[in-house]
C-alpha cells in the first residue's frame, strides 16, 4: 500500500548543477502536485497535472520543468540548481476535482543546492 | 489571490487541555478545507477533510469547523497529549483541486 512515492529522499547539489524529482503514485489518481517548503513561508504550488500528458503552472514555477509521461509519475526537474531552491519538496496526487477530493502526500525531497 | 492564515505560529499546553487551532481563509469560492498533521522531518498526514457544503467533521479527538461565508475554519483537540505535539497545517482547495496553505501551527503539549 504504497500511495505516493518520493525518490530521492536527500540530495545536495552543486549551484548549476541539474536533476530530476521523481513522484509516483499507485492509487490510479488523475491529479498530481509539486509543492515546496520553505520555512516561514508554508507549502507552495510549483507545477500540476490534471492528466497524463497535461502540466500547468502553480504559484512559484521559475526554475523547474515537469513532465507526465505516465499517469503514474510526474517528474519535477531543475535544470540549473540555485541555492533559492534548497527546499523540500512534496508531491501530491488526488483522484479527480471536486469537494470530497482528498489530497495524499508523499514523505518529501530534502533538496540542499550548496 | 487566495491567502490563508494561522495565527498563532505556535503553542504551548498541559496535557489533558481542549485546545482550537484556527484558520482564515480570504476567498470563499472553495472546494474543501483539509487539516493536515506534519511531524518534523516526515510528510503531511490528512487529519479532517470539510467539503465546502459541510459545517463540521469529527474524527476521535478531532473535530473541525468551517464557516465559509466568514472565511474561518476551526480544528478543536480534546484532552490534548504529548503525541499530539506536532506542526498542524490547514489547507483550502479551489480549482482543479489545487490547494493553498498556511503556515502551520506549532503545538507543543507538555506532559
Amino acid at each position: 500500500n504504497a500511495g505516493v512515492t518520493q525518490t530521492p529522499k536527500f540530495r545536495v547539489l552543486k549551484t548549476g548543477q541539474s536533476m530530476t524529482l521523481l513522484c509516483a503514485q499507485d492509487m490510479n489518481h488523475e491529479y498530481m502536485y509539486w509543492y515546496r517548503q520553505d520555512p516561514g513561508m508554508g507549502l507552495r504550488l510549483i507545477h500540476y497535472s490534471v492528466g497524463e500528458g497535461t502540466t500547468a503552472k502553480g504559484e512559484v514555477p521559475d526554475g523547474y520543468n515537469v513532465s507526465r509521461l505516465k499517469k503514474q509519475n510526474f517528474l519535477l526537474g531543475l535544470e540549473s540548481a540555485a541555492p533559492s531552491q534548497t527546499s523540500v519538496y512534496f508531491c501530491a496526487s488526488s483522484h479527480n476535482t471536486g469537494p470530497n477530493t482528498e489530497a495524499f502526500f508523499g514523505q518529501g525531497t530534502r533538496l540542499t543546492v550548496v | 489571490k487566495q491567502e490563508v492564515t494561522q495565527i498563532p505560529a505556535a503553542l504551548s499546553v498541559p496535557e489533558g487541555e481542549n485546545l482550537v487551532l484556527n484558520c482564515s481563509f480570504t476567498d470563499s469560492a472553495i472546494y474543501n478545507l483539509q487539516w493536515f498533521r506534519q511531524d518534523p522531518g516526515k510528510g503531511l498526514t490528512s487529519l479532517l477533510l470539510i467539503q465546502s457544503s459541510q459545517r463540521e467533521q469529527t474524527s476521535g479527538r478531532l473535530n473541525a469547523s468551517l464557516d465559509k461565508s466568514s472565511g474561518r475554519s476551526t480544528l478543536y483537540i480534546a484532552a490534548s497529549q504529548p503525541g499530539d505535539s506536532a506542526t498542524y497545517l490547514c489547507a483550502v482547495a479551489g480549482a482543479n483541486s489545487k490547494l493553498t496553505f498556511g503556515k502551520g501551527i506549532t503545538l507543543s503539549v507538555r506532559p
